[in-house]
């Protein structure tokens, strides 16, 4: 069935450095969502990407769509304190609305 | 204050008990979905509706139960025969033909 991976589960910085997680889909995808999930709260909306190698920004994050639609990046550039949780990719099933939902990618600055 | 509303935040019950968790949204979204998420891991499907009186099974439906008899409310009862019903449960619900997805603030569930 489908499957959508994400790498790597826990990343590590320290404040100030940059964080990177991938999403690799084992099919072609209409689109891909990424969430974030602070911790102790909800996912969050982020951004939805949708066309072939896509990039979108939102200040200091970039969102990557890859050229063949199977996989994603989102890249945060000097973290900060406030970017602490942990992200999600999703991507639609098929045949409906349901999304198949990465493992996430748990961010932890470095006290 | 348009949103989600999840209550309670946190619910404790006996083993054996059925418990209903509610889920009401005033977004006047017509698809609404429960989630199910245990500690470090990812979001698991249990039961979602995309329009009133009518839901399907996810992925882990078995000893769950939901009803969708109005727009805005989708509750999720979580019968005795869920054998490892502890857990942090989420509600979502999205426009019609729209994968975006609109969380409630949870309800962490204990059974003990």
């Amino acid at each position: 069935g489908q499957q959508v991976m994400q790498i790597p589960q826990y990343q590590h910085v320290q404040e100030g450095e940059d964080f990177t997680t991938y999403c690799n889909s084992s099919t072609t995808l209409s689109n891909i969502q990424w969430y974030k999930q602070r911790p102790g709260g909800h996912p969050v909306f982020l951004i939805q990407l949708v066309k072939s190698g896509e990039v979108k920004k939102q200040k200091r994050l970039t969102f990557q769509f890859g050229e063949a639609k199977k996989n994603s990046s989102l890249h945060i550039t000097a973290t900060q304190t406030t970017d602490v949780g942990t992200y999600f990719c999703a991507g639609p099933m098929d045949s409906n609305y349901q999304l198949i939902w990465g493992a996430g990618t748990k961010l932890i600055i470095k006290p | 204050d348009g949103g989600i509303t999840q209550s309670p935040k946190y619910l404790f019950r006996k083993e054996g008990q059925n418990v209903t968790l509610s889920c009401e949204q005033n977004l006047n979204h017509d698809a609404m979905y429960w989630y199910r998420q245990d500690p470090g891991q990812g979001l698991r499907l249990i039961y979602y509706s995309q329009i009133v009186n009518d839901f399907q099974k996810g992925d882990i439906a078995e000893g769950y139960s939901v009803s969708r008899e109005k727009k805005e409310s989708f509750p999720l009862t979580v019968t005795s025969a869920q054998k490892n019903p502890t857990a942090f449960y989420l509600c979502a619900s999205g426009r019609a033909l729209s994968y975006e997805q609109y969380f409630g603030p949870g309800t962490r569930l204990t059974v003990t």
